[in-house]
């Protein structure tokens, strides 16, 4: 059964530093979305992006954040310059229309 | 903001038990996705409603979409020790868009 795959399953960063995670969405997936959860938190919407473009984001995608399909099979979200706060499970999603299907996240630890 | 309340919040009953969780919200949603999470892991879509008064039916597992579009509810039959987790309802406005998560209902099923 098709999956959304994640890497790195933990990523362990210094605080500034640009950190990169990577997701391989549902191949015939046209919608694609990160989202987050802090722990003991909600699960909290980051962006989406559709035909190459964000189409919606939240207050917490500021200019440190940014997402690109740098081929056909890629997504990634790409944070500048950490920050202690940004520790948290990152989780990649797709989905072809109304069904979203989440990767198994991220861990990021801020230092 | 749209907020999602889902009570309970927690819910420990002996397997063999019948159990229902509900989820609600003052804004109309176009469509609600269940989802089941494992500490540590992503979100496991069970179901989608789209329809108003729709209800699915997964195995022991029957969710019902509100006639309004504002609430659902997941009712479990029979409840066994498998069925232990964290079980998520999350709206969505529109197609393929954010999803706004609700607070979780944290269910234990003892022997």
């Amino acid at each position: 059964e098709p999956e959304v795959t994640q890497t790195p399953s933990h990523q362990v960063t210094q605080m500034g530093q640009e950190v990169i995670l990577r997701c391989v969405p549902i191949s015939n997936h046209l919608y694609f979305y990160w989202y987050r959860q802090i722990l003991g938190q909600k699960v909290e919407f980051l962006v989406s992006f559709y035909n190459n473009e964000i189409s919606e984001k939240s207050e917490i995608f500021d200019d440190q954040f940014s997402v690109e399909r740098p081929d056909g099979s890629n997504f990634t979200l790409k944070i500048r310059s950490t920050k202690l706060e940004d520790s948290a499970m990152y989780f990649c999603a797709s989905s072809f229309r109304y069904e979203q299907y989440f990767g198994p996240g991220t861990r990021l630890t801020v230092t | 903001t749209q907020l999602l309340e889902q009570s309970p919040q927690f819910l420990s009953i002996q397997e063999g038990e019948n159990l229902t969780v509900y989820c609600n919200s003052s804004s109309v949603f176009s469509s609600l996705q269940w989802y089941r999470q494992e500490p540590g892991e992503g979100p496991v879509l069970l179901v989608t409603v789209v329809t108003g008064g729709e209800v699915k039916k997964l195995k022991r597992l029957t969710f019902q979409f509100g006639d309004a579009r504002k609430d659902s509810s997941l009712h479990i039959t029979a409840a066994q020790p498998g069925d232990t987790g964290l079980y998520l309802c999350a709206g969505e406005k529109g197609t393929a868009s954010k999803l706004t998560f609700g607070t979780g209902t944290r269910l234990q099923v003892t022997l």
